[in-house]
């Protein structure tokens, strides 16, 4: 069976700190992976979306990057953390018009 | 761009009684829907999908209503309990490149159940 990993679960940065957050699936090959932000009250926000591996689309121009050095591997990252970057990221992973697997979530605050 | 929003942003109910929670997308060319439940601190889960050639698709307690003419989605949870206590989305696909799609969320529905 498919399996999503993501972590951590929280993290409290510094703003101007750098950020790096992993998401791995198992189980399957070739997915789709998204990466989404969810401020406190509101609805997912796509950020990055990735259909195979070095291929990045972005969603929303910010203070964010997306990597996929491997093809069942999906990297968030920021060089300098802003206050605004706060917030509930999750990684999901799919088949082409299927429904998405969402990872548990990491809560992020910057301070 | 176009996006998947929702009618109401909380709902009240009894427990046992049924729950509709509405969503309208915007996106013609959206072939696909799903519905999920998000509990506090959590990733949503799958509830229940339909493809745009249908207009009900029903699961274990849930119907998913589709009308393509007026762009409406709904969720319908029958009989509901305590545990269907969360935030719900719905959420749709658009082309995202190739044979790939990406998954665009509406802002989601509180749902609260009462003893």
């Amino acid at each position: 069976s498919q399996t999503i990993h993501q972590w951590p679960a929280t993290l409290v940065q510094p703003v101007g700190s750098p950020l790096s957050l992993e998401c791995t699936v198992e189980g399957t090959s070739n997915p789709n992976l998204y990466w989404y932000r969810q401020a406190a009250g509101r609805g997912l926000q796509l950020l990055f979306y990735s259909v195979g591996i070095g291929q990045i689309s972005s969603e929303v121009p910010q203070n964010l990057s997306a990597s996929r050095p491997q093809d069942r591997q999906f990297i968030l990252s920021s060089k300098k953390l802003l206050l605004s970057d706060s917030g509930f990221y999750l990684c999901a992973w799919s088949r082409a018009r299927t429904e998405a697997f969402f990872g548990q979530g990491t809560r992020l605050t910057v301070v | 761009g176009e996006s998947v929003g929702l009618h109401l942003p909380t709902l009240s109910v009894q427990e046992g009684d049924n729950s509709i929670i509405n969503c309208a997308y915007s996106n013609s060319a959206s072939d696909y829907f799903i519905w999920y439940k998000q509990e506090s601190g959590k990733g949503p889960q799958f509830i229940i999908d339909i493809r745009s050639n249908m207009d009900k698709r029903q699961g274990q307690r849930v119907t998913v209503l589709l009308n393509k003419t007026v762009k409406h989605l709904s969720l319908q949870i029958a009989a509901t309990q305590p545990g269907d206590s969360a935030v719900y989305f719905c959420a749709e696909t658009g082309r995202g490149g190739g044979s790939n799609y990406k998954l665009t969320f509406g802002k989601g529905t509180l749902l609260t159940v009462n003893p």
